[in-house]
């Protein structure tokens, strides 16, 4: 079974300090990779996506994410939080064939609150 | 600029009582999308349309309905909500599969329902 896991419900950083929200994966094959960001009442908002070839993917607002495959995960950073990232994150897979919709795996969200 | 636009953004809807929430896109992508969110959780896919095609998932309740009348708009039909049915539902949409997969997927402001 396809399963996407946040192993963190909350991650708390100070203002200006680097930040890591994590996320491991289990999925057959190479999957492709997906990060997003949910604002409060909002819907959620792409930032990056691993799709092949280098294993560091730039994306909006300044986050990054690495990709690693012998540890199955896709860890999103930023080098220095700002408190507008506080947000709710999504960390989302799907497999390498044409399934549109059926298999995009959401994980369970990590809340990011970054402090003044 | 607008891209995937709900409406409304909040629904209150009494118990039994069918609602429809409403969705279109200026991205003349094909595929759309209705995932339902409840309390902060990962959202949950409904069903989705690749062009006229309907694909529903296997646990989505009969409840549940949805129209696609053109490329730009698309529809969810509650029929008899229930107190459960209470969340944020989201409408997404994706261009078909130049990316063999890797397609992003546009996320609406949602539409939050709220049920008496």
């Amino acid at each position: 079974a396809q399963s996407v896991a946040q192993p963190e419900d909350q991650v708390n950083v100070a203002e200006g300090n680097p930040l890591t929200v994590k996320c491991t994966y289990s999925v057959s094959g190479n999957p492709y990779l997906f990060w997003y960001v949910q604002y409060p009442n909002r819907g959620l908002q792409f930032l990056l996506k691993y799709i092949t070839g280098d294993n560091l993917v730039k994306g909006s607002y300044g986050f990054e994410a690495e990709f690693n495959k012998s540890q199955t995960s896709f860890h999103l950073k930023k080098p220095s939080a700002l408190v507008s990232d506080s947000a709710l994150y999504f960390c989302a897979v799907r497999p390498p064939r044409d399934n549109y919709g059926q298999n995009f795996v959401f994980g369970p969200g990590t809340r990011l609150s970054v402090l003044p | 600029d607008a891209m995937v636009i709900q409406n409304p953004r909040y629904q209150v809807t009494q118990f039994g009582k069918p609602v429809t929430l409403s969705c279109s896109q200026t991205l003349n992508h094909n595929v759309m999308y209705w995932y339902q969110q409840k309390s902060s959780q990962a959202p949950k896919l409904l069903f989705h349309y690749y062009d006229k095609d309907f694909n529903n998932e296997a646990d989505t309740p009969d409840n549940f309905q949805s129209r696609r009348p053109n490329t730009s708009f698309c529809f969810l039909d509650i029929r008899s909500p229930g107190l459960g049915d209470a969340a944020m539902y989201l409408c997404a949409t994706s261009r078909d599969g130049t990316e063999g997969g890797a397609d992003t997927q546009y996320f609406g402001p949602g539409t939050r329902l709220t049920v008496l």
